[in-house]
């Protein structure tokens, strides 16, 4: 059974700074790797998809990083800003595309 | 992406009743729909998997009976709380795919309160 896991589960950075999520999944055999953020009560929001045969996919101050063969995904947020605040969740994909999500990491960014 | 519409955002509901929510693909065919819960504080577990036209594929320690789910068109999926209870009370989501696609969408959400 797949099981994620996510590290640190909470950060506190001041505005500015690059910092780097991590992600661990012990299945290797994915379909695909995505983060998601989530805002306090709110829905998910997709920030970035990698397919299993990719290694990064990068969108705008965002790059997402996957090493299938030692289970891991980093996630490296650039500049960051106060509106970057939330839990930011990974997640990965079997074949029939259902997701296993890790626990999340929640940032807040001090202006 | 695609569009993935849910309804209600929010619900609350007496204890002992049942809710409907309500899980529609708006710009394409959904051939798979998921259904996931998350407690507060807690992270998203996959409740079942929906395929149109057959029964929904619940996940150990989801009770079907409970969780009553209806996938019968290309675009819509429902989940129904039947009898529900406090303990019920989460937030539900779903997440729809296309054949052949690699990414599923997701749906707003739905806040369930029983009280």
């Amino acid at each position: 059974k797949q099981e994620v896991t996510q590290i640190p589960a909470a950060l506190s950075v001041p505005e500015g700074e690059n910092l780097v999520l991590n992600c661990s999944f012990t299945d290797s055999a994915i379909y695909n790797l995505q983060w998601f953020r989530q805002d306090p009560g709110k829905g998910l929001t997709s920030l970035l998809l990698i397919q299993s045969s990719q290694r990064e996919q990068t969108s705008g101050r965002l790059n997402a990083s996957l090493d299938k063969s030692s289970g891991r995904s980093t996630l490296y947020i650039a500049a960051s800003q106060p509106g970057d605040s939330a839990t930011y969740l990974c997640a990965v994909g079997g074949g029939r595309r259902a997701l296993t999500f890790g626990s999340g990491t929640r940032l807040q960014v001090q202006p | 992406g695609a569009v993935v519409s849910q309804h209600p955002s929010r619900v609350i509901c007496k204890s002992g009743t049942s809710v409907k929510i309500e899980c529609r693909s708006l710009d394409f065919q959904a051939t798979t729909m998921f259904w996931y819960r998350q407690f507060p504080k807690q992270s998203l577990m996959l409740m079942a998997t929906s395929n149109e036209g057959s029964k929904a594929t619940y996940e150990q320690g989801v009770e079907k009976d409970k969780f009553l789910i209806n996938h019968a068109s290309l675009t819509l999926s429902t989940l129904t709380v039947t009898s529900a209870h406090p303990e019920d009370s989460s937030f539900y989501i779903c997440s729809a795919s296309s054949e052949g696609s690699t990414e599923a969408f997701f749906g707003q959400g739905t806040r369930l309160t029983v009280v």
